[in-house]
């Protein structure tokens, strides 16, 4: 089974700018999660989506959206970027549904420098 | 608020030897624990789960404990070697599939 992949893998923006991240779940995981990833703040939630449905926010300002389709693929969009957006975009995928415990696959991430 | 907390930035140790890191909770009673090796550039890689109803849990040289009396979660990796060297993160579940990591502990096993 392929494991999660994320595109782009390396991304440099400017402040202002708008940015799409993409990521696709392993087959047949149907929930989606987004964290961002820092030296300073380490690993936090950003949202989960499951059936095209945002499940779960984080803490994370408006600016930071995303969604998820059909096919379980999901994007994520953060506008009007900050110099201190710049980070680790990571997106897990896992097999739960509800109530039950499961693990998280993680994909390599995209990380986002802005200038 | 709900902390989990890591208290190790780093450690060293020597190959062939135990690691032993710690992932402390407060304000809080998880259902269970998730560790988590993360490579350099690289997204974290499960390893294991441990509920609050079992003190201890094996996978090959990994070991977890988990002590509600004391908040606390060990991780431990036996006869250490150089590829074990990573950072190590322990998480608690958030709201509904969400979890919340803490800071991490970096490992270097030293041949």
């Amino acid at each position: 089974k392929a494991g999660v992949t994320q595109t782009p893998r390396y991304l440099i923006k400017t402040r202002g700018q708008q940015v799409t991240l993409s990521c696709s779940p392993i087959s047949g995981h149907r929930s989606v999660s987004w964290y961002q990833q820092t030296p300073g703040q380490g690993l936090q939630f950003l949202f989960e989506y499951f059936s095209e449905t945002q499940r779960n926010k984080g803490n994370f300002p408006g600016r930071f959206s995303g969604r998820q389709f059909s096919n379980s693929r999901s994007e994520m969009n953060v506008s009007t970027l900050e110099l201190g957006d710049s980070a680790l975009y990571l997106c897990a995928s896992s097999s739960r549904t509800s109530g039950e415990v499961v693990e998280q696959f993680f994909g390599p991430g995209t990380r986002l420098t802005v200038l | 608020s709900q902390k989990i907390e890591q208290n190790s930035e780093a450690l060293n140790i020597q190959e062939g030897k135990t690691a032993t890191l710690t992932c402390n909770y407060t304000n809080y009673s998880p259902a269970y624990l998730q560790w988590y090796r993360q490579d350099p550039g690289r997204g974290p890689v499960f390893l294991l789960l441990i509920r609050e109803n079992e003190k201890e849990k094996r996978k090959e040289r990994l070991k977890v404990t988990f002590d509600t009396t004391l908040k606390q979660s060990l991780f431990h990796i036996t006869a250490s070697q150089p590829a074990d060297s990573a950072t190590y993160l322990c998480a608690r579940r958030g709201g509904a599939n969400n979890l919340f990591f803490g800071t991490g502990t970096r490992l270097t096993v030293i041949p």
